[in-house]
């Protein structure tokens, strides 16, 4: 089983929110992490977004809009990237990414598509 | 401004050797933790490893597909980051980006064909 697992394809309007998840694998608990999230449109480097712990440790990209933020469902074992008023300009992938165990974990990637 | 340029990147035989530069510009590089990300064509990101600053003892860790063949390096007077590859595959085809894991460079193309 992966270390991070995010669903491979998401589609939402424009105007609506977005929300991307990136699931630990059991036995690996989300609230002891950072988590990061990037953005990498077709043929750039990705994006660092922001990342997110708690509400008291967090930290938003410099010039990324307040509309991408991060959380966490402890019940789900989860962070999650929540893109509100969607824009064309949000179609991209998405990456989360922890340190665990002195080593960077990506998850696999989630592509999302707004139309 | 922050700037991460990547180079280096080449079409090389399996087997062979090839070294990365990635030239830092626009921060305090001789304090930052660097690592090398790489991309292959079509894929997700993938980490192959990092060095830490000369004050948090230039310590280096590196994903199991690449320990052993690759070696990380740095060199604060000219803050440049390096990656040095050995015994290259066919699967270490793909994009290298060095990374503050805020800041990336516009990476370089490895491809390790015959």
């Amino acid at each position: 089983q992966a270390v991070l697992t995010q669903p491979s394809s998401l589609s939402a309007s424009p105007g609506a929110s977005a929300s991307l998840t990136c699931t630990l694998r059991s036995g690996i608990n989300v609230g002891t992490y950072r988590i990061y999230w990037y953005q990498q449109k077709s043929g750039s480097p990705p994006q660092y977004l922001l990342r997110y712990k708690s509400d008291s440790d967090k930290q938003q990209g410099s010039g990324v809009p307040s509309r991408f933020s991060g959380s966490k469902d402890a019940s789900a074992n989860a962070g999650i990237l929540l893109i509100s008023g969607l824009q064309s300009e949000d179609e991209a992938d998405y990456y989360c990414m922890i340190w665990h165990n002195s080593a960077v974990v990506f998850g696999g990637g989630t592509k999302l598509t707004v139309l | 401004e922050v700037q991460l340029v990547e180079s280096g990147g080449d079409l090389v035989k399996p087997g062979g050797s090839l070294r990365l530069s990635c030239a830092a510009s626009g921060f305090t590089f001789n304090n930052a933790w660097m690592s090398w990300v790489r991309q292959a064509p079509g894929k997700g990101l993938e980490w192959v490893g990092r060095i830490k600053s000369k004050t948090d003892g230039e310590t280096t860790d590196y994903a199991a597909p690449v320990k052993g063949r690759f070696t990380i390096s740095r060199d604060d007077s000219k803050n440049t980051l390096y990656l040095q590859m050995s015994s290259l595959k066919t699967e270490d085809t793909a994009v290298y980006y060095c990374t503050t894991e805020i800041h990336w460079g516009q990476g370089t193309l490895v491809t390790v064909s015959s």
